[in-house]
């Protein structure tokens, strides 16, 4: 059964880079078929979609955060990483690293889903 | 930047059936697919591709797309069914996802 799990800090100082790592396990990162994206939802709001990655490093982001967001992922550590930087208090939330489904004919679409880490962003 | 609507609240009484819409101007090239997400958990995927069920989702739970407008139904709601109901697409290039902006289901 894959499983996603998110981790890194829980608190990070306002201008500071948030940096996050979902790491798969019981299945492997390197598949055709899927790719690997992460999620956010602030307290009380709703979901916004941040950026999508395949395991050869190609990705999609949010234009809303592009110039702030890097994806990367490690293959040979099954995990995949967020970074956003110049964070501010509005970038406060629950972050959800996911498993995207779908196929060259389709859509891709979230799966499965890390149970979410939520991160303040303060002082 | 492409957007989905939906209304803030849909309200029912248990049994009766629940519409959850979803507008967007890519939604007649774009497939839709709906999340359920109950208080202090991940979303769960209910309907996928418009009117797909995946496995373990009860057969009240459909979908349906009309022009630019998706529909989840849930006929015979019943109170485990309150929660908060998340429409997702893409753009029309495929490549930018977005979710609208969520339906909090009430049903007492």
């Amino acid at each position: 059964q894959l499983q996603l799990q998110e981790s890194g800090p829980r608190l990070v100082k306002p201008s500071e880079t948030l940096s996050l790592t979902c790491t798969v396990s019981g299945g492997s990162i390197s598949s055709s078929s899927h790719y690997w994206g992460w999620v956010r939802q602030p307290p009380g709001k709703g979901l916004e979609w941040i950026g999508s990655l395949f395991f050869t490093g190609t990705s999609y982001y949010n234009t809303s955060l592009k110039s702030r967001v890097t994806l990367s992922v490690d293959t040979s550590r099954d995990q995949f990483s967020l970074r956003l930087s110049s964070v501010t208090a509005a970038d406060t939330a629950v972050y959800y690293c996911a498993r995207e489904t779908g196929s060259a004919t389709s859509d891709f679409y979230f799966d499965l889903w890390g149970q979410g880490f939520l991160v303040t962003v303060s002082s | 930047s492409y957007e989905l609507t939906q209304a803030p609240s849909v309200s029912v009484s248990p049994g009766q059936t629940a519409r959850i819409t979803c507008s967007g101007d890519a939604l007649p090239k774009r497939y839709a697919y709906w999340y359920q997400q109950k208080s202090g958990q991940a979303p769960v995927l209910v309907i996928y591709e418009d009117n797909k069920r995946p496995s373990g989702i009860p057969e009240r739970f459909s979908g349906s797309t009309s022009g630019t407008m998706a529909t989840l139904t849930i006929s015979g709601a019943q109170v485990e069914d309150e929660g908060g109901y998340f429409c997702y697409s893409t753009d029309n290039a495929g490549n930018h996802g977005v979710f609208g902006g969520g339906t909090k289901l009430t049903v007492l």
